[in-house]
């Protein structure tokens, strides 16, 4: 089953907006991922943060956690036509780690 | 990535057909996945290896197989392929020093008529 659910399933924005977008988990983990899908391409891998983190940063990405709420969100401040593409979360469980589980994902879509 | 290469690419087959995927990888990373993804579902483990002579189930392996041949491919096999497997499969790789960090291939889409 869906380790996380992803919220919301799709986001339109203009271009210079921000994009925020949230993922909830059920069990406790040992880090939460955020990957990023280009149409019917491979993910890659844009942020990880720990469980012991609350916020991280990387260029225009700020990725947040609260393991309280079993929660995560993803901004990416002044977006861009090229960073329309599907945004997935996964968190390693830290029963078992080397696995992945993954949301199901939020679909963005930035207009120029 | 291109350190991650998945053959074919695309492939179209009928029912009942024996079907391999292949995965190949120059990261050198210990551990390789494979992941299939439907439209609104993400994508769910099928099989996974964190070495060569270690091969795990996922949530989904029914009606799939792996062999881990060497430390750099993974392949999967649908032995009878059924249309309810038409998706796109994704391979990716890790190391198992980093952290949990994962690398994926292009993708194969399979289409099963």
């Amino acid at each position: 089953s869906q380790q996380g659910e992803e919220d919301p399933q799709a986001l339109s924005i203009q271009e210079g907006e921000n994009a925020t977008m949230n993922c909830s988990y059920k069990t406790s983990i040992n880090n939460l991922q955020w990957y990023r899908q280009n149409s019917g391409r491979g993910l890659v891998h844009l942020i990880l943060i720990r469980s012991n983190e609350r916020e991280k940063h990387s260029g225009r990405l700020r990725v947040t956690l609260d393991t309280s709420k079993k929660s995560s969100s993803l901004l990416i401040t002044a977006s861009r036509a090229a960073d329309t593409a599907s945004y997935f979360c996964a968190t390693v469980r830290s029963s078992n780690t080397g696995k992945l589980i993954f949301g199901q994902g939020t679909t963005l879509q930035v207009k120029p | 990535d291109a350190d991650v290469t998945q053959t074919p690419r695309n492939r179209i087959t009928k029912t009942g057909k024996r079907i391999m995927l292949e995965c190949s990888q120059t990261k050198g990373h210990d551990r390789m996945y494979w992941y299939r993804q439907d439209p609104g579902l993400g994508l769910r483990l099928i099989y996974y290896s964190f070495d060569v002579k270690d091969i795990n189930k996922g949530e989904i392996s029914d009606g799939y197989s792996v062999s881990r041949q060497a430390q750099a491919k993974f392949s999967l096999s649908l032995e009878s392929a059924i249309p309810n497997q038409t998706a796109l499969y994704f391979c990716a790789t890790s190391d198992l020093r980093s952290t949990d960090t994962q690398y994926f291939g292009p993708g194969t889409r399979l289409t099963v008529l």
